[in-house]
């Protein structure tokens, strides 16, 4: 099983809002991360925790705030997001996220459909 | 860093005939290569994936080769079907990393 889900499938708030989006894996997975990916474009990766510790931040506004409680639960707050914050957001997850000489597959969940008014 | 071309960025094909999308990379340490197909309203899901050590790798109708030296690699859809219909994506990664380096992505049509 190579299922990575992700609630909610939709998602719309204002300028305002705070709001979570959501990602599960039970693969045993010890890397997660999550993408945004604009229309017409490829992901373009935010964040990855690796074993639980963000690892990777490619230089994402506060906006935006990661956290990883277990080894198969990621969430990424949302607060005073801008219109061109709209995107879908997606998670991924891998075997060990790089660590030593190894490479891993990473699986992409459906995604969050997010639209900021 | 990484910079990943893909190639075509469209490509229409008719049912039945084959489809060929390739792209290149410019960091020699990259030793992963994966192919990701996105169909509309969902997240990409690979297809078929190779590592370095390897120059051809085959899946019923697809196939990927890798030429190292030229720093390219390439996907083959043999007997396209309406259900190819998608969004791919090549990626490659390096060793001990996990930071995936996407191409621009090649929309895909088969005709019936």
């Amino acid at each position: 099983d190579t299922e990575v889900t992700q609630t909610p499938k939709h998602l719309v708030m204002g300028m305002t809002n705070k709001k979570s989006l959501k990602c599960e894996q039970h693969m045993g997975h010890r890397a997660m991360y999550w993408y945004k990916q604009k229309a017409k474009k490829p992901p373009e990766l935010m964040f990855v925790y690796s074993y639980e510790k963000l690892s990777i931040n490619e230089s994402v506004p506060s906006r935006f705030s990661p956290e990883c409680p277990n080894s198969s639960l990621l969430n990424l707050h949302l607060h005073a997001l801008q219109p061109e914050d709209s995107a879908l957001y997606l998670c991924a997850s891998s075997r060990q996220g790089g660590l030593g000489t190894r490479t891993d597959t990473q699986y992409f969940g459906p995604g969050t459909r997010l639209t900021v008014l | 860093g990484e910079n990943v071309e893909q190639h075509p960025s469209t490509l229409s094909v008719q049912e039945g005939d084959s489809a060929v999308i390739k792209c290149t990379y410019s960091d020699s340490a990259s030793n992963y290569f994966p192919w990701y197909k996105q169909e509309l309203g969902k997240g990409p899901q690979l297809i078929i994936d190779i590592r370095s050590n390897v120059g051809e790798k085959k899946d019923q109708r697809i196939a990927v080769t890798l030429n190292k030296t030229a720093k390219h690699f390439s996907l083959h859809i043999t007997e396209t079907q309406p259900e190819d219909s998608a969004v791919y994506f090549c990626a490659t990664l390096q060793a001990a990393g996990n930071k995936l380096t996407f191409g621009g992505g090649t929309r895909v049509l088969v005709k019936p």
